[in-house]
């Protein structure tokens, strides 16, 4: 199977950091995706893993490691704009099949 | 350079009739892949779309079918439509199909009374 699992919601307050974790089933997938999505608007790109290790951009950070299944997303110095759904995404082998977690919903609290 | 496009963005249909959403990719990209989002959850792999061919397909029934053109637009089709099938309809495009990042549409609401 493939499935990829997160927190439903989280809370956290302005100016905090964040971690959003997403476990997944190893078989299959070749690369792991975190994407954004405010309320009403589609995804936007945040990050691409294919290698273990941590990718660091700007005030998002994302961590892979493939032989335990798990990825995370590190926000930095929260602002009340990064309220929105953040969604965790495999991608097989093929490049075929795009596996979306549930998305975790970020409060941001000022 | 003109990012994805989809039309209409929103739509309403009554159970039993057929849709068809349309979607432009951005510019240089040859990949086309269609998802489903409901409320509240992430969105579903419908099928994906290379150089006019399907590429990989999800758990959806064959009355969702599809079509890419020489310019890499392309079309989902829903055939008997179910309440169920009310989602949000999301297409993304890309180049080349090994796993690279994906550019969003803002999606189709599609609601079946």
């Amino acid at each position: 199977g493939q499935n990829i699992d997160q927190p439903t919601e989280m809370t956290a307050t302005e100016g905090a950091i964040v971690q959003i974790n997403c476990t997944y089933q190893t078989s299959g997938f070749n690369g792991l995706f975190w994407y954004q999505q405010h309320a009403g608007e589609a995804p936007t790109f945040l990050s691409y893993n294919v290698l273990d290790g941590l990718e660091e951009k700007g005030r998002f950070s994302s961590f892979l490691s493939r032989s335990k299944g798990y990825s995370y997303l590190l926000l930095k110095e929260l602002q009340m704009k990064d309220s929105a759904s953040y969604l965790c995404a495999g991608v097989d082998n093929y490049g075929q099949n795009f596996v979306f977690g549930p998305g975790t919903r970020l409060s941001v609290l000022p | 350079e003109t990012g994805v496009t989809q039309s209409p963005t929103h739509l309403i249909k009554t159970r039993g009739q057929q849709v068809t959403l349309r979607c432009s990719s951005q510019s240089g990209h040859n990949t086309v892949s269609w998802y489903q989002q409901a409320l509240g959850q992430g969105p579903q792999f419908i099928f994906q779309y290379y150089r006019e061919e399907e590429n990989g397909r999800g758990n959806f029934p064959p009355r969702f079918s599809g079509l890419q053109f020489p310019n890499y637009s392309s079309e989902l089709n829903v055939n008997a439509l179910e309440l169920d099938d009310s989602a949000l309809y999301l297409c993304a495009s890309s180049l080349g199909r090994s796993g690279n990042e994906q550019f969003f549409g803002p999606g189709t609401r599609l609601t079946v009374l």
